[in-house]
């Protein structure tokens, strides 16, 4: 079966502080990733997608940045984070563009 | 404006009450439409999934209907529990995919 694995659950950073989210998918081959941000109360955002190893599409033009080093690996990382960059992120799976979209279990960033 | 508006923003009912949720979408073209179910701190789980064809799809407890010519899909939770509590996410498919804010639905004892 697949599995869905992000890490850390929790993050507390300091504004100007490097991030990096590491997302991993078990159990497929060749899955379409994407990375969301949900802001306190609010809806999910889609931040970036990747249909395969090393190719990123950016929905959002922000500082944040993301790279898909292997196969079933989603990297989200930022060089210096901004107390904007606070919230609940999301990596989501998927069979192509329309098939159905697994969710991790999120990881909760607070900027201070 | 977003191309997906759910209503109510919150909701309140007693255990045991039904409840209707809904989603009003302008997406197009139309692929799907999905219900997801998100509680607090974790990620959205699927509810259902439907297509342009299909007019209501069913889930233990939950009911979706779509009408594909108005373009507006609800959410209906019969017999509503305490594990219900959470956000309720629509999720409209095209070109692109397009989510509502969600709704977010407490039930209380």
């Amino acid at each position: 079966s697949q599995t869905i694995h992000q890490w850390p659950a929790t993050l507390v950073q300091p504004v100007g502080s490097p991030l990096s989210l590491e997302c991993t998918v078990e159990g497929t081959s060749n899955p379409n990733l994407y990375w969301y941000r949900q802001a306190a109360g609010r809806g999910l955002q889609l931040l970036f997608y990747s249909v395969g190893i090393g190719q990123i599409s950016s929905e959002v033009p922000q500082n944040l940045s993301a790279s898909r080093p292997q196969d079933r690996q989603f990297i989200l990382s930022s060089k210096k984070l901004l107390l904007s960059d606070s919230g609940f992120y999301l990596c989501a799976w998927s069979v192509g563009d329309r098939g159905k979209q697994y969710f991790g279990p999120g990881t909760r960033l607070t900027v201070t | 404006k977003n191309q997906v508006e759910q209503s109510p923003q919150s909701l309140i009912i007693l255990e045991g009450k039904n409840c209707t949720l809904q989603c009003n979408y302008t997406v197009s073209p139309f692929s799907n439409l999905r219900w997801y179910k998100q509680d607090t701190g974790r990620g959205p789980v699927s509810l259902t999934i439907m297509t342009f064809s299909e007019n209501t799809k069913s889930n233990g407890r939950y009911t979706a209907t779509l009408d594909a010519d108005t373009k507006q899909s609800s959410l209906h939770i019969t017999a509503s529990q305490l594990s219900d509590s959470a956000s309720y996410i629509c999720v409209v498919s095209g070109n692109d995919m397009r989510f509502g804010a969600g709704t977010r639905l407490t039930v209380k004892p």
